[in-house]
């Protein structure tokens, strides 16, 4: 596989659940990143990841919560979300997230997330 | 102020006529810029680049950078139906972060 992948494309969740959505690529990229669309609002980043560590929470709640294992993995784990936070969550790549060095985002297919 | 700014749209064109999308965004420090096209329900795709002031033209896209006023655009030229989707700029900052507009709709009627 090449790109970037998402999953699952899309999701149904309750209140009380927890699930995770998951990200992999296959660009050799050292950065990653987790951002939020909602309808008729820009893109929203939520969490940059560089050579596995975290170097941004975009005052993201508590109840997203990222995990980064190896430079081409990266999650997002739910728990207890509320109905605004559907959305279309998106995970993109980088060669790394510092200067010029970042010749634009590779996005993933996205997850559409309702919370019901 | 917001930090880029772009009209939502939708700018609608005829078939075969040039459609311009402006950005303008705040951070002076940005140093690169990037336009994607995103369709509806699908995921942004990069389709140009720019790093220095000045026109970049690839194939019937150009990009427009001035520094000095803040403004990037992007111009399509011989538009086409197939063109119709959201155009997403994004200056990227000196973090290397890429800060979205909101994106301008745009509709290329036949």
């Amino acid at each position: 596989e090449t790109g970037v992948t998402q999953t699952p494309r899309h999701l149904v969740m309750g209140m009380t659940n927890k699930k995770s959505l998951k990200c992999e690529q296959h660009l050799g990229h050292n950065a990653m990143y987790w951002y939020k669309q909602s309808a008729k609002k820009p893109l929203e980043l939520m969490f940059v990841y560089n050579f596995k560590e975290q170097t941004e929470n975009n005052s993201v709640p508590s109840r997203f919560s990222p995990e980064c294992p190896n430079s081409s993995h990266l999650f997002l784990h739910l728990h207890t979300l509320q109905p605004e936070d559907s959305a279309l969550y998106l995970c993109a790549s980088s060669q790394d997230s510092y200067g010029l060095a970042n010749y634009g985002y590779t996005f993933g297919s996205g997850t559409r997330l309702t919370v019901v | 102020q917001k930090e880029v700014e772009q009209n939502s749209g939708p700018l609608s064109v005829p078939e075969g006529a040039i459609a311009s999308l402006n950005c303008t965004y705040s951070d002076r420090g940005s140093q690169s810029f990037f336009w994607y096209r995103q369709y509806s329900g699908k995921s942004p795709e990069l389709i140009m680049f720019i790093y220095s002031n000045g026109d970049k033209e690839d194939g019937r896209f150009t990009a427009q950078l001035n520094k000095a006023s803040q403004y990037v655009s992007l111009l399509i030229r011989d538009s086409q139906p197939s063109d119709s989707a959201t155009y997403l700029c994004a200056p990227g900052n000196q973090g290397g972060k890429l800060i979205f507009g909101q994106g301008t709709e745009l509709s290329v009627k036949p």
